[in-house]
């Protein structure tokens, strides 16, 4: 079954601190796809990234940062020297190959950055 | 490129009654997706289309249907509208369905308020 794991209700942090936002999948598929979407409070999905399941580089885009973990079924998020600007809903997903574009999300992180 | 509109952003139905909310995706994708989101149950996937046809859909019951045209523009429909149908619809496009460099984007969503 596809499960994914926000365990990380809501953070609060102050401008310039580092944030790291986690994410643990279940799946049963060899093949499938996790995704970062950022929701701010217009309510748009706002894509961040994506990872296929045979591809285990981090990745750096700036400020932001992932780490995929198979081992631990992980795909943690890093924002590094936070902004208020990053303030946001934050959500992990995850689809399997043979389920087409079918997402399945998990809980969502309100990330609060205070100035 | 446009992004994926969607029609109308916000409407306010009572119950019993029926609505359709219509999502043009990316020019040029060809499958169309739509979720739920509500606060108590997050983000639901309710259906893709690929190709004028549905190919995956979600735990929802059959009040909930959907159609994808010629051009790929997609209309969702709930009949016998109930309280716990309002919620924020999002519908979100991609060039094909599950293929491996897909990655789906999302609409500014449609706000459905059920008295």
């Amino acid at each position: 079954a596809q499960k994914v794991t926000q365990a990380q209700t809501e953070i609060s942090v102050v401008e310039k601190e580092d944030v790291t936002l986690d994410c643990v999948y279940e799946t049963r598929d060899t093949t499938y796809y996790l995704f970062w979407y950022k929701q701010p409070p217009s309510g748009e999905l706002v894509f961040l990234i994506r990872r296929n399941s045979f591809d285990e580089q981090n990745e750096i885009s700036g400020r932001y940062s992932w780490n995929f973990q198979k081992s631990t079924s992980s795909f943690n998020f890093t924002i590094t020297a936070s902004q208020v600007v990053d303030s946001a809903v934050y959500f992990c997903a995850l689809s399997e190959a043979k389920y087409g574009n079918k997402l399945v999300f998990g809980a969502g992180t309100i990330l609060r950055v205070k100035s | 490129k446009a992004g994926v509109t969607q029609t109308p952003r916000y409407l306010i139905k009572t119950r019993g009654q029926q609505v359709t909310l219509s999502c043009s995706p990316i020019s040029g994708h060809r499958s169309v997706s739509w979720y739920q989101q509500t606060p108590g149950q997050g983000l639901q996937f309710l259906f893709e289309y690929f190709s004028e046809t549905q190919r995956n859909k979600g735990n929802f019951p059959g009040r909930f249907s959907g159609r994808q045209f010629s051009n790929s523009r997609s209309e969702m429909n709930v009949s016998t509208l109930e309280l716990g149908d309002s919620a924020l619809y999002l519908c979100a496009s991609s060039l094909t369905s599950g293929g491996i460099t897909d990655t789906q984007y999302f609409g500014p969503g449609t706000r459905l308020t059920v008295l």
